[in-house]
């Protein structure tokens, strides 16, 4: 069964130092998705991509993070300076459907903590 | 954007239990999915259940979008069913296709 796959599964980084967090989406899905679990709270949502651009994004992604899709398959995460603050779960999704509907799929996230 | 609520926020069963759990929206809702997260973090999709009843083994869930929340039925639990559920959803006609996930239910099963 297809699924959408994250690297690192863990990455322990100094604040202030830059993170790329990757995920291969599967591939016939055209919207591409971050979402943040902070340890011990829900799962928010923080960017959608669509089309090769940013479609929305939530309050918490500001300038620090970026979203790209540098080739076909890779859809990335970047965090230009962490703080202690982006210690985190990120989980990466895709969605084949255009549209309201349609399943949402995760990936097994890529846990960051910044010492 | 839509709220989502839980229950119960904790629930503690003895193997071989049944259980439900609940979600409850403040609107419309669509896209409605069941997630579990296993102790090292994963989230693993259950359902994707935007109206009706799915059934996968001994897990269940039914959305009654029009009253506004979706169920999870748990039978015969195991412990390897422990972890956190969580649903997720986005209300109809937001123009946003962002799910909005409830804090979860977190659950125990010992043998």
């Amino acid at each position: 069964e297809p699924e959408v796959t994250q690297t690192p599964s863990h990455q322990v980084t100094q604040m202030g130092q830059e993170v790329i967090l990757r995920c291969v989406p599967i591939s016939n899905h055209l919207y591409f998705y971050w979402y943040r679990q902070i340890l011990g709270q829900k799962v928010e949502f923080l960017v959608s991509f669509y089309n090769n651009e940013i479609s929305e994004k939530s309050e918490i992604f500001d300038d620090q993070f970026s979203v790209e899709r540098p080739d076909g398959s890779n859809f990335t995460l970047k965090i230009r300076s962490t703080k202690l603050e982006d210690s985190a779960m990120y989980f990466c999704a895709s969605r084949r459907l255009a549209g309201e509907t349609g399943e949402l799929f995760f990936g097994e996230g890529s846990r960051l903590t910044v010492l | 954007g839509i709220q989502v609520e839980q229950s119960p926020p904790d629930l503690i069963l003895q193997e071989g239990a049944n259980s439900t759990l609940r979600c409850n929206f403040s609107d419309s809702v669509n896209n409605l999915q069941w997630f579990h997260q296993n102790p090292w973090g994963q989230l693993i999709n259950l359902f994707y259940i935007p109206s009706g009843t799915k059934q996968n083994g001994r897990l269940s869930a039914t959305t009654v979008a029009t009253e506004r929340y979706s169920l999870l039925y748990i039978s015969s639990s195991q412990t390897t069913d422990s972890g956190v559920y969580f649903c997720a959803s986005h209300a109809v006609g937001a123009g946003s296709y962002q799910l909005t996930f409830g804090k979860g239910t977190k659950l125990s099963v010992i043998p």
